[in-house]
């Protein structure tokens, strides 16, 4: 089965830096990346997800880029504000239905 | 629209008694997941069902877990004679069609 690793476990950045979490998956027929973000006492929230066609996504301050031939993806965040502390979970999926496979989590903190 | 709902949201029960999770999905979406978070940890998957075919149990830690899914909709995690190590928040996903999965809030359970 799929196996999704996330790096790093810990982030700390000042305010208005870039924070960037990577991962990287085993299956090759992989093709839908989302990434979530969990804040205390809620369940993860989907924030941005890319799909196998395209390299790059961005919305507004967060981006998202893909390497196939890698096998990895990144989640990239600019001018970092103190309401992205949070955990940030990577996912993959082979698409239609099936199984969603997490990473293990990155907990951002953002020092104001 | 009404999100995933799980109750109870807190659960605190004795070492040995059975417990049951409810969670109650989005209209509609035929995946229905179940995760494990401990404290300070990532999502360890548990059980996912997808309309009627046969769930894939692969997670499910011990045959203490049980669960079930009511008419493609209602699903319910059992866990029998809890042990203090199944203290966790036990998180419900559900998606349509590998849609981004949306979860509820969780079950907080703490065996004493």
């Amino acid at each position: 089965g799929e196996n999704v690793e996330q790096h790093p476990s810990t982030l700390s950045v000042q305010e208005g830096d870039s924070a960037v979490i990577k991962c990287t998956y085993s299956d090759s027929a992989s093709n839908y990346f989302p990434w979530y973000k969990q804040e205390l006492g809620k369940g993860p929230q989907l924030i941005i997800d890319i799909r196998s066609n395209v390299g790059e996504k961005k919305d507004q301050r967060i981006a998202v880029t893909l390497n196939k031939t890698a096998k990895h993806f990144s989640l990239h965040i600019t001018e970092t504000q103190p309401e992205d502390s949070a955990v940030y979970f990577c996912a993959a999926s082979m698409g239609g239905y099936q199984k969603v496979t997490f990473g293990t989590g990155t907990k951002l903190q953002v020092i104001p | 629209g009404a999100g995933v709902s799980q109750s109870p949201s807190n659960k605190v029960t004795e070492k040995g008694k059975d417990v049951e999770l409810r969670c109650d999905p989005i209209s509609g979406h035929t995946a229905l997941y179940w995760y494990r978070q401990s404290l300070g940890q990532g999502l360890e998957f548990l059980i996912y069902f997808q309309g009627n075919s046969a769930p894939d149990k692969s997670g499910l830690p011990s045959d203490r877990f049980s669960a079930e899914r009511t008419g493609g909709s209602v699903s319910t995690l059992t866990i029998q004679r809890t042990q203090q190590e199944d203290s966790a928040v036990y998180l419900c996903a559900s998606s349509f069609n590998n849609s981004p999965l949306h979860f509820g809030n969780g079950t907080r359970l703490t065996v004493t």
